[in-house]
């Protein structure tokens, strides 16, 4: 089955970790991206991905690093510096056409609590 | 400021009636533009797209699109007790997409 997978799903901290999120994809689509979701509002955009070993910071990139070594893959580690880490965190990825038809897809998502 | 602006709700409606969702969006060179439906502590799941002015219809959804008052809009008819989550209007103007704050919809049996 073609789609994006995201794991764990449910994942607590402790304070003062780091904690890494994964998200994979098969829909061989060239951009991913990470959201913030916090309850009652919309999503958030952490970082976004549009080829292979290059990322762009979105509007909440503070206190949170990505990497994107393959193409398939764009880990999220939520650092001791993101003071207020607790949300529901969403991958989504498409297929980066400028204009045109591109549509974005999510994966299940992460819920993140710290303790 | 790319805004994309929706009422917030809650949309209550009764079974078999027409839902209608509405969504403003600020830039002007956006071409692309998406509902996602959320079920409560799921993630979004695409239930249309479209990119030129008029109407699309896909089944009992139909999306509307009118690029000079900048304004796209959802009509979900014959709605039924499943169609109860908050539906999000996201907007694609470059390399970002960027959603509205989702409106809630109750539909009451």
């Amino acid at each position: 089955d073609g789609g994006i997978t995201q794991s764990p799903k449910y994942l607590f901290r402790k304070e003062g970790q780091n904690v890494t999120l994964s998200c994979e994809q098969n829909l061989n689509h060239d951009a991913m991206y990470w959201y913030r979701q916090d309850p009652g509002q919309g999503l958030r955009l952490i970082y976004y991905s549009q080829i292979v070993n290059d990322f762009q910071k979105g509007d909440i990139a503070e206190g949170y690093s990505v990497s994107r070594e393959k193409k398939e893959s764009f880990p999220l580690t939520v650092t001791s510096a993101q003071k207020n880490p607790t949300a529901f965190y969403l991958c989504a990825s498409s297929m980066a056409w400028r204009g045109g038809t591109d549509t974005q897809y999510f994966g299940p998502g992460t819920r993140l609590t710290v303790l | 400021q790319k805004e994309v602006e929706q009422n917030s709700g809650p949309l209550s409606v009764p079974e078999g009636a027409i839902a209608s969702l509405n969504c403003t969006y600020s830039d002007r060179g956006s071409q692309s533009f998406f509902w996602y439906r959320q079920y409560s502590g799921k993630s979004p799941e695409l239930i249309m797209s479209i990119y030129s002015n008029g109407d699309k219809e896909d089944g009992r959804f139909t999306a509307q699109l009118n690029k000079a008052s900048q304004y796209v809009s959802l009509l979900i008819r014959d709605s039924q007790p499943s169609d109860s989550a908050t539906y999000l209007c996201a907007v694609k103007p470059g390399n970002q997409f960027y959603f509205g704050t989702g409106t809630s919809l109750t539909v009451i049996p």
